[in-house]
């Protein structure tokens, strides 16, 4: 089974901070990689796939990069409605996701 | 517009089954993929099932194999998980996820919660 390991488990940002989350496979995952926005209470929302796609609906200020097995996701200018967990995907076998990271606003 | 809806979820004790179902609409049911996914009370998120557009093919986590079974019904547009011998660590809040052509999941239902308790 593919492992994924996401950091950091937290993030604290001020409003337009550039944040970045690395998730690293336990084994090459030909980018097959997808990121999920999830807010309390609420199902989670997919923002990118195979590692850069920007799914429809998804504000430019997040992006994705990584080949192999590490991968990351950024929000430049955070805003206030990107407070939220979020969490990567490998979907190369099977599926996998990472443990998660929390923004919160500093 | 895509919308899943869960339903079945409840309390339940430990050795018993539940089945959840997940009704589809807004697109062709039929020509996609179709996963669960659950999530454990302030935990993360952790694939269950998926299964193929034709039913034809199953893929479990581990942890499941043997109790749970996900089927569909693409006459009624409906994605299934018949979950048996429940334990206390399937507690968790369960969706429905649709599978897009590279593998990855777009569209979510809002969660059907499952609690195993005695």
């Amino acid at each position: 089974d593919i492992q994924m390991t996401q950091s950091p488990p937290s993030l604290s940002a001020s409003l337009g901070d550039k944040v970045t989350i690395t998730c690293q496979a336990s084994q090459n995952i030909n980018k097959y990689i997808a990121w999920y926005q999830q807010k309390p209470g609420k199902a989670p929302r997919q923002l990118i796939r195979y590692t850069s796609t920007l799914v429809s609906g998804t504000p430019s200020r997040f992006s994705g990069s990584g080949s192999g097995r590490d991968y990351s996701f950024s929000i430049s200018n955070v805003e206030s409605e990107d407070i939220a967990s979020y969490y990567c995907l490998q979907y190369d076998n099977l599926y996998t996701f990472g443990a998660g990271t929390k923004l919160e606003l500093k | 517009e895509v919308q899943l809806v869960e339903s079945g979820g409840g309390l339940v004790q430990p050795g018993r089954s539940l089945k959840l179902s997940c009704a589809a609409s807004g697109f062709t049911f039929s020509d996609y993929n179709m996963a669960w996914v659950r999530q454990a009370p302030k935990k993360g998120l952790e694939w269950v099932a998926t299964i193929s557009y034709d039913g034809s093919s199953t893929y479990y986590r581990d942890s499941v194999k043997g109790r749970f079974t996900i089927s569909r019904d693409n006459a009624k547009s409906t994605l299934y998980l018949q979950m048996d011998s429940l334990r206390s660590e399937d507690t968790a809040t369960y969706y429905c996820a649709r599978h897009v052509g590279d593998g990855s999941a777009d569209y979510w239902g809002q969660g059907v919660m499952v609690t195993v308790s005695s």
